[in-house]
C-alpha cells in the first residue's frame, strides 16, 4: 500500500464546474499538506499549503484537511480551461528531514 | 516571491558526454534543495537531498557517482549526469526549501533531458 493514494483520473469537465481532488494517506505523522499544479512539461506550481487540519481558501481554490479520517480535498471552482494541468498533493512529517510524499497526481481537463 | 529558477530547460547530449543542470534560488536562501526526476505520467521520484555546505544524501538506488550533486551556496545547487547514456534520459525537477519556510518546497520549472 502506498502511504498517499490519488485518483490519477483522468477528470473531464466543463468549464464553470466544481472540481473536487482528494488524496488518502496512511501515516498518521503527516501534518503539512500541500497542493501542487503541474502543466504539462514544467515543474510543479505551489497551490495550497496547510498545517493540520482545517480548511484553507485562496480565490477560486480550497483545500481541505481532515485528520481523523486521512483525507484531503482540494476544490476548484468555476474551472476555467487555464486548470487544466496535473494535481499533486503532497505531504510531510516534522522531522522527516523535511521531505514530501507525493500523491501520483490527478489529470485534469477543463473543457470550454 | 519564492521563485526557483532552473537551467537548462531542455538538453539534447551525446552517449557519454556529462551535462550540468543549474538551480537557482533567486529570492530567498535555501538551505535545503532536493533533484528529482519524473517519468511521463508519473509522479516526482526523489534523487538526492542537499543542504548547503555538505554533501549530498542520496535516495536508495540512485548512484552517487554518476549523479553528481553540489550545493556551494544558499542560492545555487547543480546536478551533473556524468558519462549520460540514453536511459539517463527523463525530466529533473530541482526544489528549495526556504530557511524558516517550514516544509514548503518551490519547484524549478524542469530539465528535459535527451540522450541520444
Amino acid at each position: 500500500q502506498k502511504e498517499v493514494e490519488q485518483d490519477p483520473g483522468p477528470l473531464s469537465v466543463p468549464e464553470g464546474a466544481i472540481v473536487s481532488l482528494n488524496c488518502t494517506y496512511s501515516n498518521s505523522a503527516f501534518q503539512y499538506f500541500m497542493w501542487y499544479r503541474q502543466y504539462s512539461r514544467k515543474g510543479p506550481e505551489l497551490l495550497m499549503y496547510t498545517y493540520s487540519s482545517g480548511n484553507k481558501e485562496d480565490g477560486r481554490f480550497t483545500a481541505q484537511v481532515d485528520k481523523s479520517s486521512k483525507y484531503i480535498s482540494l476544490f476548484i471552482r468555476d474551472s476555467q480551461p487555464s486548470d487544466s494541468a496535473t494535481y499533486l498533493c503532497a505531504m510531510s512529517a516534522p522531522g522527516s528531514a523535511r521531505q514530501l510524499t507525493f500523491g501520483s497526481g490527478t489529470q485534469l481537463t477543463v473543457l470550454p | 516571491g519564492a521563485v526557483v529558477s532552473q537551467h537548462p530547460s531542455w538538453v539534447i547530449c551525446k552517449s557519454g558526454t556529462s551535462v550540468k543542470i543549474e538551480c537557482r534560488s533567486l529570492d530567498f536562501q535555501a538551505t535545503t534543495m532536493f533533484w528529482y526526476r519524473q517519468f511521463p505520467k508519473q509522479s516526482l521520484m526523489l534523487m538526492a537531498t542537499s543542504n548547503e555546505g555538505s554533501k549530498a544524501t542520496y535516495e536508495q538506488g540512485v548512484e552517487k557517482d554518476k549523479f553528481l550533486i553540489n550545493h556551494a551556496s544558499l542560492t545555487l545547487s547543480t546536478l551533473t549526469v556524468t558519462s549520460a547514456h540514453p536511459e539517463d534520459s527523463s525530466f529533473y525537477i530541482c526544489s528549495a526549501r526556504a530557511r524558516g519556510g517550514g516544509n514548503i518546497q518551490y519547484f524549478g520549472a524542469g530539465t528535459r533531458l535527451s540522450v541520444l
